[in-house]
């Protein structure tokens, strides 16, 4: 069974610092990993998907490595923004999604 | 265009009570999946269907849980004999195909409260 874990569980940090968030999985036999963020109540808006053969995909201040061999991937946001806090989610898909528990971000103006 | 829409986006229950939720999904997307996410946790996988059928059905907690997809497109989840344990917030996403390229995109769920 695939156990996905996202480390840390919360972050807090000053405006403009960039984040770092992880993600780890034990069956590297993945199709994809996605990237999510959920706000409080909300349901989950996808920010980047990386393709098993892919090492890494941007999509403006957000980029995401995806080492497949090793089971890890990375979230990296640069200059964070009061806005960008929510709980960031990670998910691999062998046709259905198993996720973690989510990092919840603070980003302090 | 329209994203995935679920409806009602709360419902409250009592104990022993049948609900359905009701998932809209992305025009074309032939693939739809149902999960389950408590509080505090990541959403998990509930059911699965390409098409009209469900093709991985082994998320569902127990017989009291089933979910049909009878035209290919909208899809019912229903809940039977509810318990307090089956509250949860029941997220529906559609994919325009399953495997490798299929990126899912979620809709805002439906908040169940048994009480």
């Amino acid at each position: 069974k695939q156990e996905v874990t996202q480390i840390p569980a919360a972050l807090s940090v000053p405006e403009g610092e960039n984040l770092v968030l992880n993600c780890s999985f034990t069956d590297s036999a993945i199709y994809n990993l996605q990237w999510f963020r959920q706000d409080p109540g909300k349901g989950l808006t996808s920010l980047l998907l990386i393709q098993s053969s892919q090492r890494e995909q941007t999509s403006g201040r957000l980029n995401a490595s995806l080492d497949k061999s090793s089971g890890r991937s990375t979230l990296y946001i640069a200059a964070s923004q009061p806005g960008d806090s929510a709980t960031y989610l990670c998910a691999v898909n062998f046709y259905k999604l198993s996720f973690g528990a989510g990092t919840t971000v603070t980003v302090r103006a | 265009g329209a994203g995935v829409s679920q409806t009602p986006s709360n419902k409250v229950t009592e104990k022993g009570k049948y609900v359905e939720l009701r998932c809209d999904p992305i025009s074309g997307h032939t693939a739809l999946y149902w999960y389950r996410q408590s509080l505090g946790q990541g959403p998990e996988f509930l059911i699965y269907f390409q098409g009209t059928g469900a093709a991985d059905d082994s998320g569902l907690p127990n017989d009291r849980f089933f979910a049909v997809r009878p035209e290919g497109s909208v899809s019912t989840l229903k809940i039977q004999r509810t318990e307090r344990g089956d509250s949860a917030v029941y997220l529906c996403a559609s994919s325009k195909t399953s495997g490798n390229l299929g990126e899912q995109y979620f809709g805002p769920g439906t908040r169940l409260t048994v009480t």
